[in-house]
């Protein structure tokens, strides 16, 4: 079955500094999706980025990247120049390899950015 | 269409009341999908619809709950004989399926539940 883990509850970052939040996962589907969401206090689950198995790059979107380690089943999201705005819990998941399209979420990890 | 809505955010009930969620998905998108979400984890999977169609429902979800999707437009989850257990934020997504399989899901701000 598959499995996201995500070890990190909490993490504190400068602003302005870069941070790398951690994600394992474990399936034994060859092709599988990767996904990072973002979720602020209001509640609302805000897409970030996506790396499929298959891809080549590390996958990158404005100030997030995706560093994409298929060997070690690491899917670690770098957020670069953090901002305060980017205090929010963050979420790793994975795309069922059944073509229903739902996620399998991590637990989560809280990003407090200090000024 | 700005993105997916949920209605009411916000909902406080009594244990045994029956409780009705809706969701309003981005018009285009056919598939519509339900979460829940408790106190500091990852949401959880509960169903989803292909237009109309349910075509998934998890174990989580318990012969209380319902969904629909009468016209393969919005959605409602109904929770008959509230419980306690059942408060959390419960999450509507939506994507579209025609662009390739890996289309990110967009997600409303959810519901959130508390049964006393």
């Amino acid at each position: 079955a598959q499995k996201i883990t995500q070890t990190q509850p909490g993490m504190f970052v400068q602003e302005k500094e870069a941070v790398t939040l951690d994600c394992t996962y474990d399936t034994s589907d060859p092709s599988y999706g990767l996904f990072w969401y973002k979720q602020p206090s209001s509640g609302e689950m805000i897409f970030l980025i996506y790396q499929g198995s298959y891809d080549q790059q590390n996958a990158t979107e404005g100030r997030y990247s995706l560093n994409f380690q298929k060997a070690r089943k690491s899917a670690n999201l770098v957020i670069s120049a953090s901002q305060l705005g980017d205090s929010a819990m963050y979420f790793c998941a994975m795309r069922d390899p059944g073509n229903t399209g739902k996620l399998i979420f991590g637990q989560g990890t809280t990003l407090q950015v200090k000024p | 269409d700005t993105g997916v809505s949920q209605d009411p955010r916000h909902k406080i009930t009594k244990r045994g009341q029956n409780v009705t969620f809706r969701c309003d998905p981005i018009s285009e998108h056919n598939r519509l999908y339900w979460y829940r979400q408790t106190l500091g984890q990852g949401p959880e999977f509960l169903t989803y619809f292909q237009n109309e169609a349910q075509l998934e429902k998890s174990r989580l979800l318990s012969d209380r709950f319902s969904a629909e999707r009468p016209k393969g437009s919005f959605s409602t989850l109904e929770i008959q004989r509230t419980e306690q257990g059942d408060s959390a934020m419960y999450l509507c997504a939506s994507r579209e399926t025609g662009g390739g399989f890996d289309t990110e899901a967009f997600f409303g701000q959810g519901t959130r539940l508390t049964v006393v």
